[in-house]
């Protein structure tokens, strides 16, 4: 099974601020990663597929990259509304998500 | 717009057989996609459990052992989950998701989500 491995598990930051989070494959995935937002007691929200492809409705500070085996979520700059757990998710073989990071308020 | 719904029962006893349904609106189950299976224990991350397609075949996470049960009832649009021989490890908020589809080989993420339904395990 394919692991990924996601860092930090935690940040703090402050609105205005960017954020990047990497998760990391145990082996290549091309560009089969997708990244997701949850917030407390809701359900995971897609952000980005195809390891760089925004959703739709996704505001733009959101932004994805890498391919192979190690992935980037940035957020240009941090608003209010983002404060939450970020997962990526690998859909090269079978699923399997990283651990989270989550988003605190600085 | 495509929108999922969990329901089941909210308590299981140990031992016993867990069942979620996933019912589908807004949209055909009968579509290019893979209908998900995930749950998240209270306080930790996303495990995912499985896939079906609606020609019936299934994958599954092969770090489970074979307790899990993916089915599909394509007359009611709508698919389940059945977990046999629970433990307090299967305390979770259960999510049934949908997979879109870019192409026939690339997938476009879990773009729909069910609300998530809390399957608490005890006697």
């Amino acid at each position: 099974a394919i692991q990924m491995t996601q860092s930090p598990s935690s940040l703090s930051a402050s609105v205005g601020d960017r954020v990047t989070i990497t998760c990391r494959a145990s082996q290549d995935i091309r560009s089969d990663l997708g990244w997701y937002q949850q917030k407390p007691g809701k359900a995971p929200r897609l952000l980005i597929f195809a390891a760089s492809r925004l959703e739709s409705g996704v505001p733009s500070r959101f932004s994805g990259s890498g391919s192979g085996t190690d992935f980037t979520l940035t957020i240009s700059s941090l608003q209010p509304e983002d404060f939450a757990t970020y997962y990526c998710l690998q859909d090269r073989v079978y699923r399997s998500f990283g651990q989270g990071t989550r988003v605190e308020i600085k | 717009q495509v929108q999922l719904q969990e329901s089941g029962p909210g308590l299981v006893k140990p031992s016993e057989t867990l069942s979620l349904t996933c019912a589908v609106s807004g949209g055909s189950i009968s579509t290019s996609n893979w209908w998900n299976w995930v749950r998240q224990p209270p306080g930790k991350g996303l495990e995912w459990i499985g896939e079906i397609y609606h020609s019936g075949s299934t994958n599954y996470n092969p770090s489970l052992t074979s307790r899990f049960t993916i089915s599909v009832d394509k007359s009611k649009n709508q698919f389940s989950l059945n977990v046999s021989s629970v433990t307090a490890a299967d305390t979770a908020v259960y999510y049934c998701a949908r997979e879109g589809s870019l192409n026939y080989y690339n997938s476009r993420g879990f773009d729909y989500w069910g609300q998530g339904a809390l399957v608490t395990v005890s006697s």
